[in-house]
């Protein structure tokens, strides 16, 4: 079945650097996602990872597979109070045709 | 250019109204998506039109009529709702099926 969990929250220091989890259920996985919302706005997509692939780097994100765990992360390095938001892990699969499968979202707290 | 519009921004609406809210895409993608999304929850999959034809429609009680006019325009058409409607709204678009999704920025919905 196609199931994706997050941690529901995380606190960091600004400067630090900010890991968020997320575990995915189902093995066709074909893209895994990673968008960021910030209050009242939509998402933004900030990267994704084939599934072939076991990691992506993009200026401060690295993004880490390990499909043998089915484990995904984000880390993003030097976290600003701008960083600030909630996080959504997704997954789209062959099975799940058009539909996103998204976590519950981790909400990313910087602290000054 | 990954823009993805949405208007109006904010809609406050009674139970016996009709109102329609719009999604525009320029992108020249040929896959657009509706989301509900409740406050603290990840967005939930409502409709999904694949080149101006509906192709998924989750469920979704006949009070929320989808229409794409064409390739670059959704519309997601509402009559008689209900206070438990009241949500974010937010549009998608994608290349095609399975293939990243942009989101616009949301309407935020109240009925009262």
């Amino acid at each position: 079945g196609e199931d994706v969990e997050q941690s529901l929250f995380l606190s960091v220091r600004e400067g630090d650097s900010s890991v968020i989890n997320c575990t995915y259920t189902d093995s066709s996985s074909t893209y895994l996602y990673w968008y960021k919302q910030e209050p009242g706005a939509g998402l933004q997509l900030l990267t994704y990872i084939f599934s072939n692939m076991d990691m992506k780097q993009d200026q401060r994100l690295t993004v880490l597979l390990n499909k043998k765990d089915k484990h995904l992360s984000l880390r993003i390095a030097d976290t600003q109070t701008g960083d600030s938001a909630i996080y959504f892990c997704a997954e789209s699969t062959v099975d799940s045709s058009y539909k996103l499968i998204f976590g519950s979202g981790t909400r990313l707290l910087v602290r000054p | 250019d990954t823009e993805v519009t949405q208007t109006p921004k904010h809609l406050v609406m009674g139970m016996t109204n009709k109102k329609s809210l719009k999604c525009e895409q320029h992108m020249g993608h040929r896959a657009m998506y509706w989301y509900k999304q409740k406050a603290k929850k990840p967005p939930e999959l409502m409709f999904v039109y694949s080149y101006e034809k509906l192709s998924i429609n989750e469920s979704v009680p006949s009070r929320f009529s989808p229409e794409c006019p064409n390739s670059s325009l959704l519309n997601l058409h509402l009559h008689a709702l209900q206070p438990e409607d009241s949500a974010l709204y937010l549009c998608a678009s994608s290349q095609t099926g399975r293939t990243t999704q942009y989101f616009g920025p949301g309407t935020r919905l109240l009925v009262l």
